[in-house]
């Protein structure tokens, strides 16, 4: 079965340098989660968006800004990188509202952002 | 804002039933008991989840109190590859176009010795 993509798996830039991330959910999913983990932490939620509007924002920086266009994939974009954005970050997605066996969010092998 | 309580550890004998406990004594009626794992900077791998009832799929089964304050992760036949961190996630339930998010506590890192 398809499942989440996420690309680049792997991404290096300096500090200051901008980076983009892109996701693509599973078929006709229309809600995608952003998620990052530093090194030795637990996955923090970032932003989620639900049928290409904005739905739900956890502690993403102001220098972070993400979209979900048309065609449902989604995009993370980091300006003014920090050493501390060095993370690995996770794509989810889901089909929607509600939290029963239709709604299960699944999660992408994420990108590893090293900051330098 | 994890409603979760988990052991940092937990160790298991290859073929053994592994079994991991979770405490959401403040869980609401309406929200869901997730269980995910991650194997070392994999994604997290969805298990199981579950409302009231107990539920069983291919990989384990899951059992929730009558009280619904803890819940307990069955490996039934525990193996190598099933080394990973578990994380027992009560689900935010949506709220109009806010949909649940999933909070991410500490976990359990379960290691399967041979």
């Amino acid at each position: 079965a398809a499942g989440v993509i996420q690309s680049p798996r792997h991404l290096i830039k300096e500090k200051r340098e901008t980076a983009t991330l892109k996701c693509y959910p599973i078929p006709r999913h229309d809600t995608v989660y952003w998620y990052q983990q530093g090194p030795g932490q637990d996955p923090q939620f970032l932003i989620s968006f639900y049928e290409k509007m904005q739905s739900d924002k956890g502690s993403i920086p102001d220098r972070f800004s993400a979209q979900q266009f048309s065609d449902y994939h989604s995009e993370l974009n980091m300006s003014s990188l920090e050493l501390g954005d060095s993370a690995l970050y996770f794509c989810a997605s889901s089909s929607g509202p509600g939290q029963g066996s239709g709604n299960t969010i699944y999660f992408g092998e994420g990108s590893w952002l090293t900051v330098v | 804002d994890a409603k979760t309580t988990q052991p940092p550890s937990m160790d298991c004998a290859e073929g053994r039933a592994a079994n991991l406990p979770c405490n959401h004594s403040t869980i609401s009626g309406n929200e869901y008991v997730y269980w995910y794992r991650q194997i070392h900077s994999q994604g997290p791998q969805y298990i199981i989840h579950g409302l009231k009832n107990n539920e069983t799929n291919e990989m384990a089964s899951l059992i929730i109190t009558e009280d619904r304050k803890s819940s307990t992760l069955i490996l039934p036949h525990a193996t190598l590859r099933d080394t990973a961190v578990y994380y027992c996630i009560v689900r935010v339930p949506d709220r109009g176009s806010t949909l649940g998010r999933l909070y991410f506590g500490r976990g359990t890192q379960l290691t399967v010795w041979p």
